[in-house]
């Protein structure tokens, strides 16, 4: 079955404090992205990757790092997470019009 | 960088009904031009996306048209039912056979009403 995961789906944490959002796609796919998704401002892009060791910024990349050292991951790095990165974050993996968004993971920063 | 507008913001209409919801976009580079259904407290699927050598593209209920001219591309459903009843969202990107760069619009709230 095609699946993106996320990891955690449900973080609260404070100001500062480093973390990591997993995400793992078993399509093999060489696009994945990640969103964030605010009321009123639709989903945003934050980066993307093409394929191992191949990132780009998107729209709002201030504050975040990604990495992809496998296919198959793309871990979103806050860190030093603040207030205004309080936010649903989607992450996704396309080949075409192949495209599977994973579960979102809401992260509060206190 | 590219900019998506989306309209209405809110969508009623009844069941059986047509619902249109367009999209304008400003970068003339755009080619890929997608659109997401996103149910409540779920995440974004794709339904239908249009590519820019081609006007029109339909599948059962749902057809997208794109007039690159104008810059400007349009979701029409037919025949509403109440499980229709989404966020949708248009999307435009600058290169879609290779990068994805993706810019969305605002979404458009849709309800479908029995």
């Amino acid at each position: 079955e095609a699946q993106v995961t996320q990891n955690p789906r449900y973080l609260i944490t404070v100001t500062g404090k480093k973390l990591t959002v997993t995400c793992s796609q078993n399509m093999n796919h060489e696009y994945m992205s990640w969103y964030r998704q605010d009321p009123g401002l639709g989903l945003r892009q934050i980066y993307y990757s093409m394929n191992v060791e191949v990132t780009d910024k998107g729209d709002v990349p201030e504050g975040y790092k990604v990495s992809r050292k496998e296919k198959r991951n793309f871990p979103l790095i806050l860190e030093s997470p603040s207030p205004n990165q309080t936010s649903l974050y989607f992450c996704a993996s396309f080949a075409g019009s192949e495209q599977y968004f994973g579960p979102g993971t809401r992260l509060t920063v206190t | 960088g590219e900019n998506v507008e989306q309209h209405p913001s809110t969508l009623s209409v009844q069941e059986g009904d047509s619902a249109v919801i367009k999209c304008t976009y400003s970068d003339s580079a755009s080619n890929y031009f997608p659109w997401y259904k996103q149910e409540l407290g779920k995440r974004p699927q794709l339904i239908i996306d249009i590519r820019s050598n081609v006007g029109e593209k339909k599948d059962q209920r749902i057809a997208v048209t794109l007039n690159k001219t104008a810059k400007h591309f349009s979701l029409h459903i037919t025949e509403t039912q109440p499980e229709d009843s989404a966020v949708y969202f248009c999307a435009a990107s600058p290169s879609g056979g290779s990068n994805y760069k993706l810019t969305f619009g605002k979404g458009t709230l849709l309800t479908v009403n029995p």
